[in-house]
């Protein structure tokens, strides 16, 4: 059963509008949540991240949002540029001490249409 | 140029062989990670090594072996006695000294492994 959620396999969006990126997660002990970016034949690299304690982070055009509430995470590109098309993994874990605890979501890939 | 290696890109194996996928990084990082990934799910974790000499299974190590004899490399076997060996496999490596910023964990570009 997994524990984090990505149910959008895919999604397209117009240059310069809005991207949203969703994420649900399972278990109520995770305190850390994070975002990676994929490309083609190259590994995930870190993002974005956002502790429970927050409801909000914020990085450039990169914006997380949590619900702990309703177990619910996003991540949102403001403006999205053709080179935010990748793949983005939602990863969750309960401590911040290693990242063996870290559970990944399956990924969502991202077009963003000239 | 500081980074992780995976080799090969792409390995082919016929069933009942191991196959031992390659791992090596120039990052002075004391822990590395082996993931898989396979189609609709999340990464996730084969093994783990916190430094030389020692290493710790992850959440799915059954037909799979390790061994950390350098600290630049961590080869993983695929034995025979995994039971669905294809799949996307990802390394990993990072420091173990320091605040966990998560921007600290580096990864390979991968070895998609094929069991004919």
């Amino acid at each position: 059963d997994q524990q984090v959620k990505q149910n959008s396999p895919s999604l397209s969006v117009q240059e310069g509008r809005i991207s949203i990126l969703n994420c649900d997660y399972t278990n109520s002990m995770f305190d850390y949540f994070l975002w990676y970016k994929k490309y083609p034949a190259e590994g995930p690299t870190f993002l974005i991240s956002i502790s429970s304690i927050k409801d909000k982070n914020e990085d450039g055009r990169f914006t997380v949002f949590l619900n702990k509430s309703a177990k619910h995470l996003s991540l949102h590109i403001v403006p999205s540029q053709p080179g935010d098309s990748a793949v983005y993994f939602c990863a969750a874990s309960p401590v911040k001490t290693s990242y063996d605890k870290v559970i990944f979501g399956p990924g969502t890939s991202l077009s963003v249409i000239p | 140029d500081g980074g992780i290696t995976q080799s090969p890109k792409y390995l082919f194996r016929k069933e009942g062989q191991n196959v031992t996928l390659s791992c090596e990084q120039n990052l002075n990082h004391d822990a590395m990670y082996w993931y898989r990934q396979d189609p609709g799910q999340g990464l996730r974790l084969i093994y783990y090594s916190q430094i030389v000499n020692d290493f710790q299974k992850g959440d799915i190590a059954e037909g799979y072996s390790v061994s950390r004899e350098k600290k630049e490399s961590f080869p993983l076997t695929v034995t025979s006695a995994q039971k669905n060996p294809t799949a996307f496999y990802l390394c990993a490596s990072s420091p173990t000294e320091g605040s966990l910023n998560y921007n600290e964990q580096f990864f390979g570009p991968g070895t998609r492994l094929t069991v004919l």
